[in-house]
């Protein structure tokens, strides 16, 4: 198994309060995401990196912003958590090898509640 | 309308049986399709991955790309109750970008 670890694995906080997901790897991948999976909707990409400090916005990133400031640290922060951003967020990686595109590694998933 | 549709189900066959989920796009730009495994409370992982058209096969599983119908499927042979999961399609424009666009995820589950 990729050497992924997501913290915290469950959170349940209020309408209004930040809240930060680290995702944190072992296997020195260049590429780290954040997606959020809803019912219906599948998994969402809501930012990405592609080294360190370098990081651009997904399909859903209105409400999250990111940081990336060593290789195996990728934090997601909900600046004021609103009832709409209660999901399961996963992190995933990637080496950016060509041989095979699109072996996306994914963690165990974080599950968030906003009351 | 989305640029990947798939059918959410839920699935449910006898052990044995063969299972066909499909996938249909928008996006003509694709070319790298991927299918990904979850079982419950866990992420994904990679499946099957092919490149443009044509079919590819890994013991019980076949993927098929079909890029002038833009339509992906999955069989299963011989399915197992380990083989209960949710099933998701995935495809991404071009190679070293590994921003995959998802569909929705099938539920399947395999009776004993």
């Amino acid at each position: 198994d990729a050497g992924i670890t997501q913290s915290p694995r469950h959170k349940v906080t209020e309408t209004g309060t930040p809240v930060t997901l680290r995702c944190h790897q072992t296997e020195n991948h260049r590429y780290m995401y954040w997606y959020r999976q809803d019912p219906g909707h599948g998994l969402r990409l809501i930012h990405y990196s592609y080294g360190v400090k370098d990081t651009d916005k997904g399909e859903v990133s209105d409400g999250y912003s990111v940081s990336r400031s060593k290789t195996e640290d990728f934090l997601l922060t909900l600046e004021s958590a609103t009832s709409s951003q209660t999901s399961v967020y996963f992190c995933a990686i990637s080496d950016g090898s060509k041989k095979k595109t699109g072996e996306l590694f994914f963690g165990e998933g974080s599950r968030l509640t906003v009351l | 309308q989305k640029e990947v549709e798939q059918d959410p189900g839920p699935l449910s066959v006898p052990e044995g049986a063969i299972v066909s989920l499909n996938c249909t796009y928008s996006n003509s730009a694709f070319q790298y399709f991927m299918w990904y495994r979850q079982y419950s409370r866990k992420g994904p992982e990679l499946l099957m991955y092919t490149y443009s058209s044509g079919n590819k096969e890994d013991g019980r599983f076949t993927a098929q790309v079909d890029k002038s119908s833009k339509y992906i499927s999955l069989f299963i042979r011989d399915s197992q109750p380990s083989d209960s999961a949710t099933y998701l399609c995935a495809m991404s424009v071009g190679f070293g970008n590994e921003k995959l666009t998802f569909g929705t995820g099938t539920r399947l589950t395999i009776i004993p």
